[in-house]
């Protein structure tokens, strides 16, 4: 079955900075792949996704991008606040449901 | 509803006792997922239904879990005879169609065995 590694484990960076997380996956059956933020207590929320027909995706400070061949996709966060501050799952799916990556959690330094 | 809505929030139950969580999902969507996660990990798929068929339980850990959706719509996972390993937070996410779409999830039901 599919299986999806996430880095780092945890990352923290100065306010204004940018982020970048990074996802690998195993199976090429994959062609979807959202984004995940989690805070503390809180429901995973998605903030992005790609599918695998496209290269880049953005959404102001949020940008994702894949690459097929080498089955890997990352999360860029730029100039970020204080506020992205949480943990960040990314995902694969093969079929419907989706299999998560251990998560990376940031923290955004003011 | 606005969105995906889980009862109750916390439920603590001794060893051995049964456990039922509810899912309420956004209000027309089609498909309806059960993950556990458990504490620093990413969410794990349990079950998922289409509507009030259930497609795929393959990620249940045992026969004492249970999940049903009988109308379509709301959606229980009962656990039976709990013991401490089945501590987590149980989480439900719904879609709006069959297929790859972006899902929803809701804030998770913390089940903590003593």
């Amino acid at each position: 079955g599919e299986n999806v590694e996430q880095h780092p484990s945890t990352l923290s960076v100065q306010e204004g900075d940018s982020a970048v997380i990074k996802c690998t996956y195993s199976d090429s059956a994959s062609n979807y792949f959202p984004w995940y933020k989690q805070e503390l207590g809180k429901r995973p929320q998605l903030i992005i996704d790609i599918r695998s027909n496209v290269g880049e995706k953005k959404d102001q400070r949020i940008a994702v991008t894949l690459n097929k061949t080498a089955k890997h996709f990352s999360l860029h966060i730029t100039e970020t606040q204080p506020e992205d501050s949480a943990v960040y799952f990314c995902a694969a799916s093969p079929d419907t449901p989706l299999v998560f990556g251990k998560g990376t959690r940031l923290s955004v330094i003011a | 509803g606005a969105g995906v809505s889980q009862s109750p929030r916390y439920k603590v139950a001794k060893r051995g006792q049964d456990v039922a969580l509810r899912c309420d999902p956004i209000s027309g969507h089609v498909s309806l997922f059960w993950y556990q996660q458990a504490l620093g990990q990413g969410p794990e798929f349990l079950t998922y239904f289409q509507n009030e068929a259930q497609l795929d339980k393959s990620g249940l850990p045992s026969d004492r879990f249970f999940a049903e959706r009988p109308e379509g719509s709301v959606s229980t996972l009962k656990i039976q005879r709990t013991q401490q390993e089945d501590s987590a937070v149980y989480l439900c996410a719904s879609s709006l169609a069959e297929g790859n779409q972006p899902q929803h999830f809701g804030d998770g039901t913390r089940l903590s065995i003593l």
